[in-house]
């Protein structure tokens, strides 16, 4: 398979609460993105962590990158209502000029 | 950020027929574009990357007669569904890498077209 594993598959949490998103990948890689759906819309990207960062800031948006393991988390603090939508990471292989997407989490922040 | 439009947005069509949709990257230039399609409630799967000046390059398994792939120009890529059937039905979404200084890692993806085929 092309993709990644994320989880959770699904995560509902309240508004306010901090939501937390991982993804493994199985190949080396460049980078690390993320990318944020909303329901039948194109992809929005979030943040691009590269293999030599361990952590990354964006807003509200925290990124971790372990490459020993790995993986990567997408953690969102003081979720809100306007969050709810699918996340999805996606891994930037060396020699490679195409992403690989994990199979993405769906957020739901209920308000 | 740099943006990538789509055209149409959705289309509805007949079994047999062909479709057309395009993917435009408006304020920079792109020597490769990128075509996924997405089934329902699961992730994006690459389809081909289409190359400027070019053949695309296809996926594994993917027919290329079936989806014809054209990139004319820096800033503008077709994907025909030929003699489309009800399973070709998806939402299709095509991305960009802005190849300015310091963009190259990132690609920008189109808002989908929603395809149904009757």
């Amino acid at each position: 398979s092309q993709q990644g594993e994320e989880d959770p598959q699904a995560l509902s949490i309240q508004e306010g609460e901090n939501a937390t998103m991982n993804c493994s990948y199985k190949t080396s890689i460049n980078n690390l993105q993320w990318y944020r759906q909303n329901s039948g819309r194109g992809l929005v990207h979030l943040i691009l962590i590269r293999s030599n960062e361990r952590e990354k800031h964006s807003g509200r948006l925290r990124v971790t990158l372990d490459t020993s393991k790995k993986s990567s988390s997408l953690l969102i603090t003081a979720s809100r209502a306007a969050d709810t939508a699918s996340y999805f990471c996606a891994t930037d292989p060396p020699g490679g000029n195409k992403l690989v997407f994990g199979a993405g989490t769906i957020l739901r922040v209920k308000s | 950020g740099a943006v990538v439009s789509q055209h149409p947005s959705r289309v509805i069509c007949k079994s047999g027929t062909s479709v057309k949709i395009e993917c435009r990257s408006l304020d920079f230039q792109a020597t490769t574009m990128f075509w996924y399609r997405q089934f329902p409630k699961q992730s994006l799967m690459l389809m081909a990357t289409s190359n400027e000046g070019s053949k695309a390059t296809y996926e594994q398994g993917v027919e290329k007669d079936k989806f014809l792939i054209n990139h004319a120009s820096l800033t503008l890529s077709t994907l025909t569904v030929t003699s489309a059937h009800p399973e070709d039905s998806s939402f299709y979404i095509c991305s960009a890498r802005d190849l300015g200084t310091g963009h190259q890692d990132t690609q920008y993806f189109g808002p989908g077209t929603r395809l149904t085929v009757l």
